[in-house]
């Protein structure tokens, strides 16, 4: 089964609204990856954790200390450019096999 | 600062045909690398890594086989392509040695098998 299960599949907001996406998963991780794909393909990295919270700009990730077993990416004051799809990766402890989940496709409508 | 580099850009192969990508770092000694394969519209697979030269690891082999002959290169390829290899086949690296696991994808190549 999965290892990572990211919600929502999709999402559509207004410029200026806010969000959440997350991802669960179903063993406990070493750490948690969050990143936007564009319509080329690039994957561009959002946050790495190991733990704690990360913020940068109107995005802020927190991934779950004690149990780690689960992972938020908040987008704040939406813009035009923060379309595209979103994924969590994470690590299982002790290999470098890292799960991604299936993605969020978001949508920034004006 | 560290560059990924990945070739070609874009196959069309023909079923049955061989495969080699390529992927390159450079800026970076001793990294550790992997192969993920997207298929369209879905999500990463990781198949491969590695983390020195000369010995690579298999996550899902998808009968693909990866190869790292050189310290700043990892090679993926197959003798015999088939239909479900199409899809976007994408590098990474992250530093290694200990140190977090933050991957930094190459820009991928897209292959389609008719």
């Amino acid at each position: 089964g999965d290892q990572v299960e990211q919600s929502p599949s999709a999402l559509s907001l207004h410029e200026g609204t806010d969000s959440a996406l997350r991802c669960n998963f179903t063993t406990t991780m070493r750490s948690v990856q969050w990143f936007r794909q564009n319509s080329r393909g690039s994957l561009i990295s959002l946050f790495y954790l190991a733990s704690g919270t990360k913020e940068n700009g109107r995005l802020k990730s927190a991934f779950d200390s004690k149990e780690r077993r689960y992972s938020t990416l908040h987008i704040r004051d939406a813009q035009l450019e923060d379309s595209g799809t979103y994924f969590c990766a994470a690590e299982v402890p002790g290999y470098q096999n890292f799960y991604f989940g299936k993605g969020t496709s978001l949508t920034v409508i004006p | 600062a560290q560059t990924i580099h990945q070739w070609p850009v874009a196959e069309i192969k023909a079923v049955g045909s061989p495969l080699s990508l390529g992927c390159t770092i450079k800026g970076k000694s001793s990294p550790n690398l992997y192969w993920y394969w997207q298929a369209t519209g879905g999500t990463l697979q990781q198949l491969f890594y590695s983390i020195t030269v000369g010995q690579v690891e298999s996550v899902v082999q998808l009968n693909l086989s990866a190869s790292r002959p050189k310290d700043d290169q990892f090679i993926l390829s197959t003798e015999k392509l088939l239909l479900s290899h199409s899809g976007f086949y994408l590098c990474a690296w992250s530093p290694g040695l200990g140190g977090p696991d933050t991957q930094y994808f190459g820009p991928g190549t897209r292959l389609l098998v008719l």
